[in-house]
């Protein structure tokens, strides 16, 4: 199975940085992705890693660590509209399917 | 491109009564998965299929739950009789095919109340 942790909540002020930690125990893994939710609307796709480093795009940028189980999400220069909830997800080894956390909520303020 | 569609947006029902949820996955995506996602938590695979056979339903409560993709396009998911638990918003997802790297395209969701 999966056991997968994240903080339930973050607050930043707009312009800022904030860095979103996701820990993962798995029986496998086959990739770790990153979905943006706004309250009450679909989860988007933000990221996807599978191997060891940084991914940038742009204000977002994933990283993993496969031999921690670790991976963050990095919004830089914060905006009102990154205001949502932040979900970690991972997916496994054999059968591909996707493991969410809870979701971090980010509160951005002005 | 149009997304992925769902209906009805909203729903409210008794306990031990139906219901039936719609979605029209993107076209040309072969993979349909159907979440469960209850308030504070992250959202939970009920069921996957590929095109119109069944991949994983692991986690769907057989006893109540049923799901069909016939044509292997559009798909239902239903509920019977309902109960409280259930009360949820119930997201649609569609893939190009399962494999490493598919990013999965959600639905806007369907949110259950059951009294």
């Amino acid at each position: 199975g999966q056991n997968i942790d994240q903080p339930t909540e973050m607050t930043a002020t707009e312009g800022a940085i904030v860095q979103i930690n996701c820990t993962y125990q798995t029986s496998g893994f086959n990739g770790l992705f990153w979905y943006q939710q706004h309250a009450g609307e679909a989860p988007t796709f933000l990221s996807y890693n599978v191997l060891d480093g940084l991914e940038e795009k742009g204000r977002f940028s994933s990283f993993l660590s496969r031999s921690k189980g670790y991976s963050y999400l990095l919004l830089k220069e914060l905006q009102m509209k990154d205001s949502a909830s932040y979900l970690c997800a991972v997916r496994g080894p054999n059968d591909y399917k996707l493991s969410f956390g809870a979701g971090t909520t980010v509160t951005v303020r002005a | 491109e149009a997304g992925v569609a769902q209906s009805p947006r909203y729903k409210i029902i008794e306990k031990r009564q139906s219901v039936a949820f719609w979605c029209n996955p993107i076209s040309g995506h072969a993979t349909l998965y159907w979440y469960q996602q209850i308030l504070g938590q992250g959202p939970k695979l009920l069921i996957q299929f590929q095109n119109n056979g069944v991949v994983d339903d692991s986690q769907l409560p057989k006893d109540r739950f049923s799901a069909e993709r016939l044509k292997g396009v559009d798909s239902t998911l239903k509920i019977q009789p309902a109960k409280l638990e259930d009360s949820a918003v119930y997201l649609c997802a569609s893939s190009l095919k399962t494999g490493t790297g598919n990013e999965q395209f959600f639905g806007p969701g369907t949110r259950l109340t059951v009294l």
